[in-house]
């Protein structure tokens, strides 16, 4: 069974900094495009960054480019989100989701995220 | 930056069809994705590449894309079926994901 396992979350101010990590089990995650993707409270889905299957790409939303650095260990199946500089407005559960398989004819960009784990909240507050 | 635009809700009577619809521009030039995110729940991938349905989600969900909409439909509607439906797309241009705003769809 896919798996994705979040954790990391907390509260923290503004100003700080948090580390994301994903555990992922039951694929090749070597093999595969990485993302987080964000979803304040009462609000919708906002993708954040996302990282190719060798570490050799990775894309960020404007808001968190510079702050937010995507990261992944494939020896130990694992994905990361250094978060720096945190905001009010980062305060968000934050998903882990899969991107496409990237292990033949690599895709560009992960296409679509598929599964995700269950998240983990992140507070930014005083 | 690209926009996709949904209506913000959509309700629908058991057992009758509801159309989600997602408006982007030159929408048809682009893969559209669907995703279904019940209360207190993550998302799930319900429609991928416009129409294909993953393994697991019934029939009853189906996707288009034709000009500047693409289009999520639900027939059949089920009281299970609320939830929350985003559109996403990934933009080459600006090299971003891109979700929509959401439609929440309640079956009366």
């Amino acid at each position: 069974e896919v798996q994705l396992v979040e954790s990391g979350g907390g509260l923290v101010q503004p100003g700080g900094s948090l580390r994301l990590s994903c555990a992922a089990s039951g694929f090749t995650f070597s093999n595969y495009w990485m993302s987080w993707v964000r979803q304040a409270p009462g609000k919708g889905l906002e993708w954040v960054a996302t990282i190719k299957q060798d570490g050799s790409e990775k894309f960020y939303v404007d808001s968190v480019e510079g702050r937010f650095t995507i990261s992944r260990g494939n020896s130990k199946n694992s994905l990361f989100l250094q978060m720096d500089s945190l905001r009010v407005e980062d305060t968000a559960v934050y998903y882990c989701a899969r991107g496409i398989d990237c292990s033949g004819d690599c895709y560009p960009h992960p296409r679509w995220f598929d599964p995700w784990g269950q998240g983990t909240l992140v507070t930014v507050s005083s | 930056s690209y926009v996709l635009t949904q209506p913000p809700s959509v309700s629908v009577a058991p057992g009758q069809t509801a159309r989600i619809t997602c408006d982007g521009n030159k929408s048809a030039n682009k893969r559209v994705h669907w995703y279904q995110q019940k209360a207190g729940q993550a998302p799930t991938l319900v429609i991928s590449d416009d129409s294909n349905r993953p393994s697991g989600i019934p029939d009853r969900f189906s996707g288009s894309n034709s000009g500047n909409m693409a289009t999520l439909t639900i027939s059949r509607a089920e009281a299970g079926d609320e939830a929350d439906y985003y559109c996403q797309v990934w933009d080459s241009n600006s090299e971003h994901m891109i979700f929509g705003g959401g439609t929440r769809v309640t079956v009366l």
